[in-house]
C-alpha cells in the first residue's frame, strides 16, 4: 500500500452516467493531484489542489469536476464522458512549501476507466 | 513551451547495465525526478536531482546536466523485475506541478 488510495479500481461507464472516483492519502501532505495517463501519451496534470484550494485547472473539459473536502481526500466527479475519456486516472499527493525541494509525488494505484 | 523526450522501448539482458535517457525544454527547472511504473501499478519514486552530477541509490544512479537539459538513470545488474517503465519529469518553478516525459518502457530478458 503506497499511502495514497483509489477507489474504483476500474470502472466500465456508459456515455450518460454520472460516476466518481475517490482518492485518500493518509500521509499528511498538503497538495493533492489528479493526472490522466493514456497509452502512449505522457502523463497529463489535470488538477492541483493545494491546502485545499484548486491552484491548477489545466484546460480541463467541464465534465470533469473535482472536489477537495480536506486535505486528505480528493474526488473527481465524472458525467456525460465520451469514449477518448478512457485513460488510467492518477491521484497523487505531495509535501510542499511552494519550493521546497527534494518531495516527490506518492501515486495512488489508479483507477482504469472505461467509457462505452 | 515544455518538452521532455524519452526512448519509447529498449531492451536488455539480466545482469547487464542500461542506461535510459531523458532529454528536457522547460520553462522552469526546479528539479528532476525519476520515477518507475510496473504495468497497472502507481509510479514509484526512483532519484531526484536538483544540482548537475550523479546520484547513486544502491543499483540505480541518476545524472544531470542542467546545462544540457540532459538527464539519465542507469540501472546495473538488471533483473528480470526491473522491467517497468521508466519516467522522467521536471519540476517547474513553482515547486508543484511536474511535466512527465512519455515514459521509456524497459524489457529485461533472461
Amino acid at each position: 500500500e503506497t499511502g495514497v488510495t483509489q477507489t474504483p479500481r476500474h470502472l466500465v461507464m456508459g456515455m450518460t452516467n454520472k460516476k466518481s472516483l475517490k482518492c485518500e492519502q493518509h500521509l499528511g501532505h498538503n497538495a493533492m493531484y489528479w493526472y490522466k495517463q493514456s497509452a502512449k501519451k505522457p502523463l497529463e496534470l489535470m488538477f492541483v489542489y493545494s491546502l485545499e484550494e484548486r491552484v491548477e485547472n489545466n484546460s480541463v473539459p467541464s465534465r470533469f469536476s473535482p472536489e477537495c473536502p480536506n486535505s486528505s481526500h480528493l474526488f473527481l466527479h465524472l458525467h456525460t464522458l465520451q469514449p477518448e475519456d478512457s485513460a488510467l486516472y492518477l491521484c497523487a499527493s505531495s509535501q510542499d512549501q511552494g519550493g521546497k525541494l527534494g518531495y516527490g509525488y506518492t501515486f495512488g494505484s489508479g483507477t482504469r476507466l472505461t467509457v462505452v | 513551451g515544455q518538452n521532455i523526450d524519452q526512448p519509447t522501448e529498449m531492451t536488455a539482458t539480466e545482469g547487464a547495465i542500461v542506461q535510459i535517457n531523458c532529454t528536457y525544454q522547460t520553462s522552469g527547472f526546479n528539479g528532476l525526478f525519476w520515477y518507475q511504473q510496473h504495468a497497472g501499478e502507481a509510479p514509484t519514486f526512483l532519484s531526484y536531482n536538483v544540482l548537475d552530477g550523479l546520484e547513486e541509490k544502491g543499483r540505480f544512479s541518476s545524472f544531470l546536466s542542467r546545462s544540457k537539459g540532459y538527464s539519465y538513470l542507469l540501472l546495473k545488474e538488471l533483473q528480470m523485475k526491473d522491467s517497468a517503465s521508466y519516467l522522467c519529469a521536471v519540476r517547474a518553478l513553482d515547486g508543484q506541478n511536474f511535466v512527465f516525459g512519455p515514459g521509456t518502457r524497459l524489457s529485461v530478458l533472461p
